[in-house]
């Protein structure tokens, strides 16, 4: 078992659709992050958090909209998708924005864009 | 772009054998770390190791790092059916703003 957790694992959408994915971690970490990863690749960042404020945006288009609400939760909002946009999106904390610091891993929302 | 190359692409092994797994990169680091990941899971951490280190190891996991040749492996040994799983490795730098980057990763398969 993870101690970070996604849900959902599995979501289909269509373009027009909005919904979010979530992320919560219980472990006092204080730094949390986004990542995109496409079949048979690499994880890429999207986005960090530390202290609950956005500390790092990769570029990511518009349509994807980060939320920290609090220390224990990460949100992505998800808006107008485009079928490029399939792909496993991982959530990930570590216990400070520090270089230093290994990051715990959920499992994942695999996300489908019809 | 991508900062960590890894070699080789896929491996496939007996239980019971040694696998390595080699990861270059290009620019100086602060560390470089080793994560799994099993199909269809998230990544787990398995070993951080820093620019001062030259060797650490983990139960099975030995990771060796030489920054002269921009280098890194990581040898499991005694392999089991269950290290099935790609192997990343990712490096911190500081010209990469100090970010995780990952590289392209090697998929073991052990075979039992």
């Amino acid at each position: 078992d993870t101690e970070v957790t996604q849900t959902p694992k599995h979501l289909v959408m269509g373009m027009t659709n909005k919904k979010s994915l979530k992320c919560e971690q219980h472990m006092g970490h204080r730094a949390m992050y986004w990542y995109k990863q496409k079949a048979k690749k690499p994880p890429e960042l999207m986005f960090v958090y530390s202290y609950e404020k956005l500390s790092i945006n990769e570029s990511v288009p518009s349509r994807f909209s980060p939320e920290c609400p609090n220390s224990s939760l990460l949100n992505l909002h998800l808006h107008a998708l485009q079928p490029e946009d399939s792909a496993l999106y991982l959530c990930a904390s570590s216990r400070q924005d520090s270089s230093n610091q290994p990051q715990h891993f959920g499992d994942g929302t695999r996300l489908s864009i019809l | 772009s991508q900062q960590g190359e890894e070699d080789p692409q896929a491996l496939s092994i007996q239980e019971g054998e040694n696998a390595t797994m080699n990861c270059s990169y290009k620019t100086s680091i602060n560390n470089l770390q080793w994560y799994r990941q099993n199909s269809g899971r998230g990544l787990v951490h398995l070993i951080l190791i820093r620019s001062n280190e030259r060797e650490k190891h983990s139960g099975r996991l030995r990771v060796t790092l030489d920054t002269s040749k921009k280098s890194s492996s990581l040898l499991i040994t005694a392999s089991r059916a269950a290290d099935t799983a790609s192997y990343f490795c990712a490096t911190v730098s500081s010209q990469y703003g100090n970010k995780l980057v990952f590289g392209a990763g090697t998929i073991l398969r052990v075979k039992s």
